[in-house]
């Protein structure tokens, strides 16, 4: 039981390349997220998913794309990287059921830690 | 809209002493609450959380803390600090709304003295 996995640990880009950071979960559970973690704030939510082929606009979703073709995978694209966007980013997941989220624990992956230059 | 506070950014005790780390939040709701850890380079994990039952709340590493409706506190404590302790602390309250399913605190770094 790997748990939440990400790759790329680590990345460089230049202004104006595109990436996209891969997340992965094996505890078959149906939420997902991804978050933005800068220098001395907390993280903040980008996007999410409450199930295969459902996602949702979180609290800074500009320059940023997801799909959720599958429960395991939910990929993060970047299109046009820019300065801004260098941060460390977490991806996670939590089982959500009928009438309780907000009470769900969430799982964290070990972080991608992205540079635009 | 719910918010959270951590009031200190940095808190350093010694070894074996109690450790202190102080959160208030703001919410329209009641609300849950959770403490993450997260040591360097790792991601988050949850220590504890409460969801409205018992307002002690006991975690792991023989973490707990107490939720105070009236103070609009949820402090986390430990009786006596190990070095393993040192990481970062966020306290976490419940979004309740559509895009924000959790809201972070900005974080508390605690050091640990020998």
């Amino acid at each position: 039981n790997a748990g939440v996995t990400q790759t790329p640990k680590f990345r460089i880009l230049k202004i104006g390349q595109s990436m996209t950071l891969q997340c992965a979960q094996d505890m078959n559970h149906n939420y997902m997220y991804w978050y933005r973690q800068d220098p001395g704030m907390g993280l903040k939510l980008i996007y999410y998913s409450v199930g295969a082929g459902i996602t949702d606009k979180g609290e800074v979703p500009n320059g940023y794309n997801v799909s959720r073709s599958t429960t395991e995978d939910f990929p993060l694209r970047l299109e046009l990287a820019a300065p801004s966007q260098t941060s460390v980013y977490f991806c996670a997941s939590s089982y959500v059921t009928g009438g309780q989220l907000g009470t769900d624990t969430q799982y964290f992956g070990p972080g991608t830690r992205l540079t635009v230059l | 809209a719910q918010s959270v506070t951590q009031l200190d950014s940095h808190v350093s005790v010694s070894e074996g002493t109690p450790v202190l780390l102080r959160c208030n939040y703001s919410s329209s709701y009641s609300p849950s609450l959770f403490w993450y850890v997260q040591h360097p380079n790792k991601g988050l994990q949850l220590l504890l959380k409460y969801t409205s039952a018992a307002t002690l709340v006991k975690g792991i590493n023989g973490f707990e803390a107490e939720f105070k409706k009236s103070e609009t506190s949820f402090h986390l404590t430990k009786p006596s600090a190990h070095m393993s302790d040192a990481a970062e602390y966020f306290c976490v309250v419940t979004g309740h709304s559509g895009n924000t399913p959790l809201v972070f605190g900005k974080g508390t770094r605690l050091s640990v003295i020998a």
